[in-house]
């Protein structure tokens, strides 16, 4: 079956522009779960997403948010991009019952 | 805030060498994930661990879960290059209603030279 596919592979934006990510989970997987990945930080956890419901939200402030559609799609919105934000964003989704998540192969994202 | 720890950061290696990469916390976590990721890559699962005292075995990688839920390590014996990559350990935190979140530790690189 198709893996989490997440488009666009790359991007590269300007500071105080916006951007749209999108993560089309594996079928069947309603839980989507979005991390931000920087080489100082690791991954950390920016929200997750339920039958289009937000269960969860990390520590990011609030220029990072997200929706989910009632295919399972998913897709997170950055506002006001700071140079800060420059990093691979990873969308992954779980299936009932799992633990593990399958993730997709990131969008990453350049601030200049 | 939990937080996981992983050691070492970086690992090179010669093909065939054993080698231990641990994770380590003061925080219990309902289960302990161990991910590979690659360059320009996603991380793939390659294990879940639950009970304390766990002990999993796949093929050359053996995984343990500490009696108190808090540390897990991984080894590697027979080293070859296609281990090659990032080994993240994760712990997942419930929430409830089926929700949980996982923590990620940094990471260990591991490098191995044929």
């Amino acid at each position: 079956k198709a893996g989490v596919t997440q488009t666009p592979r790359y991007l590269i934006k300007t500071r105080g522009q916006q951007v749209t990510l999108s993560c089309s989970p594996i079928s069947g997987h309603r839980s989507v779960s979005w991390y931000q990945q920087t080489p100082g930080q690791g991954l950390q956890f920016l929200f997750e997403y339920f039958s289009e419901t937000q269960r969860n939200k990390g520590n990011f402030p609030g220029r990072f948010s997200g929706r989910q559609f009632s295919n399972s799609r998913s897709e997170m919105n950055v506002s006001t991009l700071e140079l800060g934000d420059s990093a691979l964003y990873l969308c992954a989704s779980r299936g009932v019952g799992n633990y593990g998540y399958t993730f997709g192969s990131g969008t990453r994202l350049t601030v200049v | 805030t939990q937080l996981l720890e992983q050691s070492p950061q970086f690992l090179s290696i010669q093909e065939g060498e054993n080698l231990t990469v641990y994770c380590n916390s003061s925080s219990v976590f309902s289960s302990l994930q161990w991910y590979r990721q690659e360059p320009g890559e996603g991380p793939v699962l390659l294990v879940t661990v639950v009970t304390g005292g766990e002990v999993k075995k796949l093929k050359r990688l053996t995984f343990q879960f500490g009696d108190a839920r808090k540390d897990s390590s991984l080894h590697i014996t027979a080293a070859q290059p296609g281990d090659t990559g990032l080994y993240l350990c994760a712990g997942a935190d419930y929430s409830g209603a089926g929700s949980y979140q996982l923590t990620f530790g940094k990471g260990t690189k591991l490098s191995v030279i044929p």
